[in-house]
């Protein structure tokens, strides 16, 4: 079955500053990546997700890379602002609509 | 706006009671939802597949009979935990596509006493 790998586990950056968290997976049947982020006492929330036929998507601050080939794909947070401080979850499946296996998290904070 | 609607947000039972968490797509028909496990400071762990109209698909190690899923209808699934312990005080959550994009519910608290 499908392995997400996560790193780092935290992160601190000072804000203004850019954050980068990457995975890697190991079912080379997976083309959808989502990732998400959970505040405390929350549930996920979606933030940005790219599928394998694109290499990178960005959303304002936001920016996803995939590499199908190596099976890594990034987040990118840049000018990172206090609210940005939660877990995020990189995850795959084969589409949105199969079983998503998570990552194991990352800690995020920003630093004012 | 939220798109899957999870009730209650937290629930505290006794030991040997069970409770059910109830899980709602607004606005659109969800034929799967999934739901998850999660422990404190830990990532999400899928438990089943629930399916509209027919039996839940179960992650190995998930007990199926503790953990009933019932997917009677295309916009409402239920998570009955049966006969609690603390041993399943947890994180539970749910979620369902729609629009080629998956997205979760808020999330259930159960503490069991």
């Amino acid at each position: 079955g499908e392995n997400v790998e996560q790193h780092p586990s935290t992160l601190s950056v000072q804000e203004g500053d850019s954050a980068v968290i990457k995975c890697t997976y190991s079912d080379s049947a997976s083309n959808y990546f989502p990732w998400y982020k959970q505040e405390l006492g929350k549930g996920p929330q979606l933030i940005i997700d790219i599928r394998s036929n694109v290499g990178e998507k960005k959303d304002q601050r936001i920016a996803v890379t995939l590499n199908k080939t190596a099976k890594h794909f990034s987040l990118h947070i840049t000018e990172t602002q206090p609210e940005d401080s939660a877990v995020y979850f990189c995850a795959a499946s084969e589409t949105s609509y199969d079983k998503v296996i998570f990552g194991p998290g990352t800690s995020l904070s920003v630093i004012p | 706006g939220a798109v899957v609607s999870q009730h209650p947000s937290r629930v505290i039972c006794k030991s040997g009671t069970s409770v059910k968490i109830e899980c709602r797509s607004l606005d659109f028909q969800a034929t799967t939802m999934f739901w998850y496990r999660q422990f404190p400071k830990k990532s999400l762990m899928l438990m089943a597949t629930s399916n509209e109209g027919s039996k839940a698909t179960y992650e190995q190690g998930v007990e199926k009979d503790k953990f009933l899923i019932n997917h009677a209808s295309l916009t409402l699934s239920t998570l009955t935990v049966t006969s609690a312990h603390p041993e399943d005080s947890s994180f539970y959550i749910c979620s369902a596509p729609v629009n080629e994009k998956l997205f979760f519910g808020s999330g259930t608290q159960l503490s069991v006493l």
